[in-house]
This record gives structure tokens, sequence and C-alpha cells, in this order.
């Protein structure tokens, strides 16, 4: 199994640009997430989804986009990067809680810089 | 207020030896999961353990066990016979509720070092 694959692993975009996160798994689960992690602030939540159709905002959701059209994707769009979103973007998936759920599965992570 | 409060910024341990690396956090919900994982230098994020509130054991997996104290709010992580590889950051995180999956909230993070 290939789990959590995030692409692309380094990206640079100038202000104002957008760009598409990938994030793919193939463990059939309901939730996914994205995060961004910035440094000695941990991890923060971006958006996430429960099930496909079906997204909601995390703590930190402006200025991303999220859908869920198909169980195994779930791509984050960025929709006029700014320097502020230099950080690095890592994607997790899950059973839900209850189900199989104690364990969130994470990808490698995305290194994103905007100049 | 902090949800998940780590106050160790970093650790020193001896090789072989036991080290615990505290975790406390805050929710009014009945119901949670506490997780724990460790980012080596390379940066992916590993999983290494989880307890749940309604859990009666303290969680133990390998090396790892948690130092579950409920009324304290208290989430510590115990790592055993220190290892070199077990130099990394480790973070613990929060689950509140269930219905809207595992949206976990993260502390700072505790960076420790192994020494030989």
């Amino acid at each position: 199994n290939a789990g959590v694959t995030q692409t692309p692993k380094f990206q640079v975009l100038k202000t104002g640009q957008s760009m598409t996160l990938q994030c793919a798994q193939d463990m059939n689960h309901e939730y996914m997430s994205w995060y961004r992690q910035d440094p000695g602030m941990g991890l923060r939540l971006i958006h996430y989804s429960v099930g496909a159709g079906i997204t909601d905002q995390g703590e930190v959701p402006n200025g991303y986009n999220v859908s869920r059209s198909t169980t195994e994707d779930f791509p984050l769009r960025l929709l006029s990067a700014a320097p502020s979103q230099t950080s690095v973007y890592f994607c997790a998936s899950s059973f839900l809680p209850g189900q199989g759920g104690e364990k969130l599965f994470f990808g490698s992570g995305t290194q994103l810089s905007v100049l | 207020a902090q949800k998940i409060t780590q106050t160790q910024p970093g650790m020193f341990v001896q090789e072989k030896e036991a080290v615990t690396l505290d975790c406390t956090y805050d929710t009014s919900d009945p119901s949670y999961g506490l997780f724990w994982y460790k980012q080596p230098s390379s940066g992916e994020m590993i999983f290494l353990i989880y307890q749940g509130s309604y859990d009666q054991q303290n969680a133990t997996e390998g090396r790892y066990s948690l130092n579950f104290q409920k009324a304290r709010k208290s989430a510590n992580l115990v790592i055993s016979a220190s290892q070199l590889g077990d130099s990394a950051m480790y973070f613990c995180a929060m689950r509140e509720g269930e219905e809207y999956g595992n949206k976990l909230v993260f502390g700072a993070g505790t960076i420790l070092r192994v020494k030989s």
C-alpha cells in the first residue's frame, strides 16, 4: 500500500500565483485533512473532510479551498499565494473515530515557499 | 486557552535511560482521544501511541507508554531504554468528541536529544 501520497514535495511560488497541492490515500479512509506546520507552532488544521462531498474549515482556513469529490482524493488549493503561506503542508487521513480511527496517517509533506 | 500544552521545549536524555515528555490538555468534552507523534529531522510524522478518554488502562506500544492521569488532564509520554534514533521532535495532540472525525489539535512540541 502507498498510504498517503502528497505531491509535489517542494514548490516555489510567486506572490499572487495559484496552485493545488495533491493528496491521495489508498486505505479507504473516510476522514482526510490538511495541516500546515510553521516553526515553533506545531501543526494547525486548515480544512478537513469526514467523507466524499463533505468538507469543513479548521483553525486557519483563509486563503485555501478544498473539495472532496472521491474518497481517495483531497486536494488543497491556494487561491492567491502570499508569503505568509510559506510553510510545510501535511495531508493526513484515517478511519472515523470508533471505527478504527485511533491512528491518523500522515503524508510526507510539501515544502512550499512563496516569494 | 491552549488546548494542548507541552512545557518542555527541549530535553536531553542519556542513551539507555528512560525519559518522560510532558503533555497537559484542556477539554470539557467527556469523549476525547490523545495522540503522540514523532517527527525526526527528515520531517515525516510517525504515529507512536493513542489513548482514549474511556480507556481504563494506560496505552503501551513497545518502548512507548502513555501515563494517562485523567483528573490532572495529563498524558505524558514515557520512552524506556532511549536510543540514539529517538532524537526527534515529539508532538502531543488531542481529538475532542468524535463527530468531526480525527480533527486533532497539536501542541508546540518537545525536542528530544539522546546522548551517547
